[in-house]
């Protein structure tokens, strides 16, 4: 697509329960990077997949997330057992290739409301 | 490990207003900057970046930023500012010929009063 896609916009979950957020990152881009934007916090980051290389999981602040990619496309991030801190913004980013120079394309973000 | 500081958390100023937000890092090696926008209900995009060449870097909308080794900084400038500008600024660093994520600062809130 023309650019990077993320389902739901909003997402408003009850404690306990698990979601899952999606990211249809720009197609042929084969880096995709999820991060966390909570208020006065910035963006951190998350997990980052490069081609069929295993992902950077170090940013996952718990085992309760997790992310995958299918394909080398589609991304899916999961939080089992949401918590009222899991509340923020969740940012997915592509790029045609890492290395020098080469910024991200991002998405809208789902923004999650654990109440 | 890298890490980005943006000192000023809220900016406010008046129209045609010079702007100038700090942004320092903390790496020992060479690095690629950035600065991104995030206007009010949209995603971020990329402002301008460096990478190599000319520190000196000219960005969208009149914006610029100055790749000062020696200071670890990549302030960004503006000579006179709109309202328009009005929006959330993020610096984001990541090693020279890394594969790995961007390290981004916390972001610099600018209101711009018309």
């Amino acid at each position: 697509g023309a650019g990077v896609s993320q389902s739901p916009s909003n997402k408003v979950t009850e404690k306990g329960k698990d979601v899952e957020l999606r990211c249809d990152p720009i197609s042929g881009h084969t880096a995709l990077y999820w991060y966390r934007q909570s208020l006065g916090q910035g963006l951190e980051f998350l997990i980052y997949f490069q081609g069929n290389s295993a992902p950077d999981k170090s940013g996952l602040p718990s085992d309760r997330f997790s992310a995958e990619r299918t394909g080398g496309s589609v991304s899916t991030l999961t939080i089992q057992r949401t918590q009222q801190e899991d509340s923020a913004v969740y940012l997915c980013a592509s790029s045609a290739r890492t290395g020098d120079g080469y910024g991200y394309t991002f998405g809208s973000g789902t923004r999650l409301t654990v109440v | 490990a890298q890490s980005v500081s943006q000192h000023n958390h809220h900016v406010i100023l008046s129209e045609a207003a010079s702007l100038e937000l700090g942004c320092n890092y903390s790496y020992g090696g060479t690095v690629n900057l950035f600065w991104y926008v995030q206007y009010p209900g949209q995603h971020l995009q990329l402002l301008l970046k460096y990478f190599s060449g000319d520190p000196l870097v000219k960005g969208i909308k009149g914006f610029e930023a100055e790749f000062i080794k020696s200071k670890f900084s990549f302030n960004l400038r503006k000579p006179s500012v709109q309202w328009s500008d009005t929006a959330e600024y993020f610096c984001a660093v990541n090693a020279k010929g890394s594969q790995g994520n961007l390290i981004f600062g916390k972001g610099t809130k600018l209101s711009v009063k018309p």
